[in-house]
């Protein structure tokens, strides 16, 4: 079976510090992987994507950037942290066939 | 632009009562409408999901009705139990993309009181 993985499950951070968080899918290959953003008590804002090894869509312009190494690792990052950065984060993956979204367990963002 | 719009924004229902979130949409390609179902501090969890080829569907006490000439899909949840309690989202995509993208309501927080 498959399964999500994100770590860390919570960080905080000071303004201006860099930020690096990870995803890892197990139990598929070539998945297509997603970012999300979830602001408090507030909707799913889809950050970045991608259908394969190094190719990355964005869907928002900020501050934030997104790789992916390996065929199922995505990895969020930012060289400099905003307060509006502050949110849970939410990393998801579908299969090729597959048309469900599957999400991680989140990281909670708290940037001071 | 919102691509799927929900309602309400937020719901109390008594435990025992039917909950009923609505959604609408306007692009016609859209042919995959699923539900995802969020508990605090979690991350969403697909809940039931519907293809336009059908009206309705049901799994358990969660029903999702579908009307596609009016382009609007409903979830309800019948005898709804406090452990419902959770933030609802609707959402679409189309099967045929590459990506998959699902393109999200703004959610639903539906309290549901013992």
């Amino acid at each position: 079976s498959q399964t999500i993985h994100q770590w860390p499950a919570t960080l905080v951070q000071p303004v201006g510090s860099p930020l690096s968080l990870e995803c890892t899918v197990e139990g598929t290959s070539n998945p297509n992987l997603y970012w999300y953003r979830q602001a408090a008590g507030r909707g799913l804002q889809l950050l970045f994507y991608s259908i394969g090894i190094d190719q990355i869509s964005s869907e928002v312009p900020q501050n934030l950037s997104a790789s992916r190494p390996q065929d199922r690792q995505f990895i969020l990052s930012s060289k400099k942290l905003l307060l509006s950065d502050s949110g849970f984060y939410l990393c998801a993956w579908s299969g090729p066939a597959i048309y469900e979204q599957y999400f991680g367990p989140g990281t909670r963002l708290t940037v001071t | 632009q919102q691509q799927v719009k929900q309602s309400p924004q937020s719901l109390i229902v008594q435990k025992g009562g039917i909950s009923i979130i609505n959604c609408a949409y306007e692009n016609t390609a859209f042919d995959y409408f699923p539900w995802y179902q969020q508990f605090p501090g979690k991350g969403p969890a697909l809940l039931i999901a519907i293809r336009p080829d059908v009206s309705e569907k049901k799994e358990g006490r969660f029903t999702i009705s579908f009307n596609k000439s009016a382009k609007q899909f409903s979830l309800h949840i019948m005898d709804s139990q406090p452990g419902d309690s959770a933030t609802y989202f609707c959402a679409a995509s189309i099967r045929g993309s590459t990506l998959g993208r699902l393109y999200f309501g703004r959610g639903t927080q539906l309290t549901v009181w013992p």
